[in-house]
């Protein structure tokens, strides 16, 4: 069955505001977590990984955090811009050849 | 920058009809798969491809559903006999040894089947 989630289907932010973007996951198992980026008729797009044993990564404007405690991994985005805009999708690599995505969150950015 | 390209973009067909989507991957990748987006859902897995052979498959990828790489660019699926429900956004992704969580995702193939 499905292991990764999220919990609201839409998000709303201000410009130049900081977005986080939250998702629990049930596979502890799974050795990465990682978040995509869809825009609208596109794929989805690669943003940042997590390694299992890690709490933190940093990206460009993009911070990911892990909590194995309660299953719980967040995206923030800093100073979020209109480009920002699109659905954020975290997903699971459990080692196999595959990646599971979750339902995805809609990010509204305003001006 | 290197890209995944899918053809055709849109893709119209009649139930029972067999499809054939293509993809060329990214020159230096070695691993290819295909997924799958229903209107407004989350992105399915359907197969992965390594070494000219399937390395997992999900429940959806059944008996109907076929991958090939028939030459050194070309990845392509085939669905057998085509239902309504198999109309979708079909992605090819790949990903390169080493860092296989990172899987880049072509434009996507919209199958529609009526």
């Amino acid at each position: 069955g499905e292991s990764v989630g999220l919990h609201l289907p839409t998000l709303s932010v201000q410009e130049g505001d900081n977005s986080i973007i939250n998702c629990a996951y049930s596979n502890s198992a799974s050795d990465y977590f990682i978040w995509y980026k869809q825009e609208s008729g596109k794929g989805p797009q690669f943003i940042i990984d997590i390694r299992s044993n890690m709490d933190k990564r940093q990206g460009q404007r993009v911070t990911v955090l892990l909590n194995k405690t309660v299953k719980h991994l967040s995206l923030q985005i800093a100073a979020t811009q209109p480009g920002d805009s699109a659905v954020y999708f975290c997903a699971e690599w459990g080692g196999g050849f595959k990646t599971i995505f979750g339902a995805g969150t809609r990010l509204f950015v305003k001006a | 920058e290197p890209e995944v390209t899918q053809t055709p973009s849109h893709q119209v067909t009649q139930m029972g009809q067999e499809v054939i989507l293509r993809c060329v991957p990214i020159s230096n990748h070695l691993y290819f798969y295909w997924y799958r987006q229903i209107l407004g859902q989350k992105v399915e897995f359907l197969v992965s491809f390594y070494n000219n052979e399937i390395s997992e498959k999900s429940e959806i990828f059944d008996d109907q559903f076929s991958v090939e790489r028939p030459d050194g660019s070309n990845f392509t699926l085939k669905i057998r006999s085509t239902k309504l429900e198999d109309s979708a956004m079909y992605f090819c992704a790949s990903s390169e040894p080493g860092a296989l969580t990172e899987a880049f995702f072509g434009q996507g193939t919209r199958l529609t089947v009526v």
